[in-house]
């Protein structure tokens, strides 16, 4: 299958500084790219669906100005986490989808994230 | 009703044993369907897609009812490298197509 790269796969960051994550589609070109997190136990939850070139579509609830969605070009997305706070420890996974096809999505290998 | 509905488990089965997997989606305009492995601490991996006329993979078939909205995968003579979570993933329109997922199943396969 298509490989996506997720970097940095663990970080642990202070309350209120920043965390940028990165996605990168290897070998395709990925117009459609996703953001999950997922809690200990439970689903995948998605955050945002992230086009190339435009603004992202947040779920409801998903503060857009605390997740930052960039996806400047068709092979990278940035979920940028800001002010961190101990209740956004989590798991947070990007997937990435050619074109808007009703096809597979792969993922990236997830980044965990602890804030203290 | 949540968009895609898994019986989260555990199954505990021992090896060798078959064992079968129901999920069920809310959006009948669903088209593709997929069935996803994750293990622990990990990120979840493409197991197979499933296609309308049901299909095979080794140990592994899919199958899919419409009209009964629902979505299965059947285990085979089960190993322990079988035991993962299994997520049943479901495109659902909602503007482009969002691959929705649910809870997942835990699979525990014993000696």
């Amino acid at each position: 299958g298509a490989v996506v790269s997720q970097h940095p796969s663990r970080v642990i960051c202070k309350s209120g500084t920043s965390v940028k994550i990165e996605c990168r589609s290897l070998d395709f070109q990925a117009t459609t790219m996703f953001w999950y997190r997922q809690f200990p136990k439970q689903s995948l939850m998605l955050m945002a669906t992230s086009n190339e070139g435009s603004k992202a579509t947040y779920e409801q609830g998903v503060e857009k100005d605390k997740f930052l969605i960039n996806h400047a070009s068709l092979t990278l997305s940035t979920l940028t986490v800001t002010s961190a706070h101990p209740e956004d420890s989590s798991f947070y996974i990007c997937s990435a989808r050619m074109g808007h096809l009703n096809t597979e999505a792969f993922f990236g290998q997830g980044t965990r994230l602890t804030v203290v | 009703r949540k968009e895609v509905e898994q019986d989260p488990g555990p199954f505990n089965v021992p090896e060798g044993a078959t064992v079968a997997f129901n999920c069920t989606y809310s959006n009948s305009a669903s088209q593709s369907f997929f069935w996803y492995r994750q293990d622990c601490r990990k990120e979840p991996k493409l197991l197979m897609s499933v296609y309308s006329s049901g299909n095979e993979d080794g140990r592994f078939t899919a199958q899919l009812n419409r009209a009964s909205q629902y979505i299965s995968l059947l285990i085979r003579d089960s190993k322990l490298s079988d035991s993962a979570t299994y997520l049943c993933v479901v495109n659902m329109m909602r503007g482009s197509y969002i691959p929705t997922f649910g809870r997942g199943t835990s699979l525990i396969v014993h000696p």
